[in-house]
C-alpha cells in the first residue's frame, strides 16, 4: 500500500498570501495519478486537481498542482477567504490511498 | 446537473448490517461511470469503501471487502451499500459519489460529484 504523508498538518496564512501544501508518497505514484480535494466544514470534498496537475472543472487558475514520482505540491497563489479549508491528496494509480489532510487556517 | 443523495438509518446496532441508498438524479447510472461510497469518521480523514460500474461489476477496498456489498437498481436509478458486522469504528459520515472520467477512461476511486453525506452512528 502506498502511504501518503501530507505536510504541514496545519498552515496558518493570511488572505492574499501564497500557500504551498506537500504530499509525499512512500513509493512512486503510477502515471502521476494523484488528486487533490478541498473540504470545508460540514461539506463533501471537492475535487480540485487530478493527474497531479490538471484542474478539475470550475477550479480557478490560482490553484495549481505539480510534482511526479513521490513528491507532489498543491499551490494556491493568492489566498481568498473561501480557500481556508482542509486539503487531502489521494493517489489512484496503485489501488488507492488518501493523505491525512492539511488544514489551511486564517492567521 | 447530476446530483446524488444518500438515505438510510442514522443509527445501527453493533454486529448488525448498515444499509444506505444513493439516489442519482440528472443522469442514468446504467449509462456509464463508476458510482462509489466513501466514509469519514468524525474529525478524521477519508476512506474509500467501494464502487460499482454501470455494468454491475464492483471493486472494494481490500480492508473492508469481507463485509461490504454494493449493488445497483437501474430501474430506480440508485445504488446501495451494505456493511455487515458493524462496530463503533464504523461510525462515520458516509458519502456516495460519481467516479471520475478523463481521456484515459473511468476511475473507480477518484470522485468528482458527491452527495452531501449522511452520518451513521453505531451504538447499542
Amino acid at each position: 500500500e502506498i502511504v501518503l504523508t501530507q505536510s504541514p498538518g496545519t498552515l496558518s496564512l493570511s488572505p492574499g498570501e501564497r500557500a504551498t501544501l506537500s504530499c509525499r508518497a512512500s513509493q512512486s505514484v503510477s502515471n502521476s495519478q494523484l488528486a487533490w480535494y478541498q473540504q470545508k466544514p460540514g461539506q463533501a470534498p471537492r475535487l480540485l486537481i487530478y493527474g497531479a496537475s490538471t484542474r478539475a472543472t470550475g477550479i480557478p487558475d490560482r490553484i495549481s498542482g505539480s510534482g511526479s514520482g513521490t513528491d507532489f505540491t498543491l499551490t494556491i497563489s493568492r489566498l481568498e477567504p473561501e480557500d481556508f479549508a482542509v486539503y487531502y491528496c489521494q493517489q489512484y494509480g496503485t489501488s488507492h490511498s488518501f493523505g491525512q489532510g492539511t488544514k489551511l487556517e486564517i492567521k | 446537473q447530476v446530483q446524488l443523495q444518500e438515505s438510510g438509518p442514522g443509527l445501527a446496532k453493533p454486529s448488525e448490517t448498515l444499509s444506505l441508498t444513493c439516489t442519482v438524479s440528472g443522469y442514468s447510472i446504467n449509462n456509464a461511470y463508476y458510482w462509489g461510497w466513501i466514509r469519514q469518521p468524525p474529525g478524521k480523514g477519508l476512506e474509500w469503501i467501494g464502487s460499482i460500474y454501470h455494468s454491475g461489476s464492483t471493486q472494494y477496498n481490500p480492508s473492508l471487502k469481507s463485509r461490504v456489498t454494493i449493488s445497483g437498481d437501474m430501474s430506480k436509478n440508485h445504488f446501495s451499500l451494505k456493511l455487515s458486522s458493524v462496530t463503533a469504528a464504523d461510525t462515520a459520515v458516509y458519502y456516495c459519489a460519481r467516479g471520475f472520467r478523463d481521456r484515459s477512461g473511468f476511475y473507480p476511486n477518484i470522485f468528482d460529484i458527491w452527495g452531501q453525506g449522511t452520518l451513521v452512528t453505531v451504538s447499542s
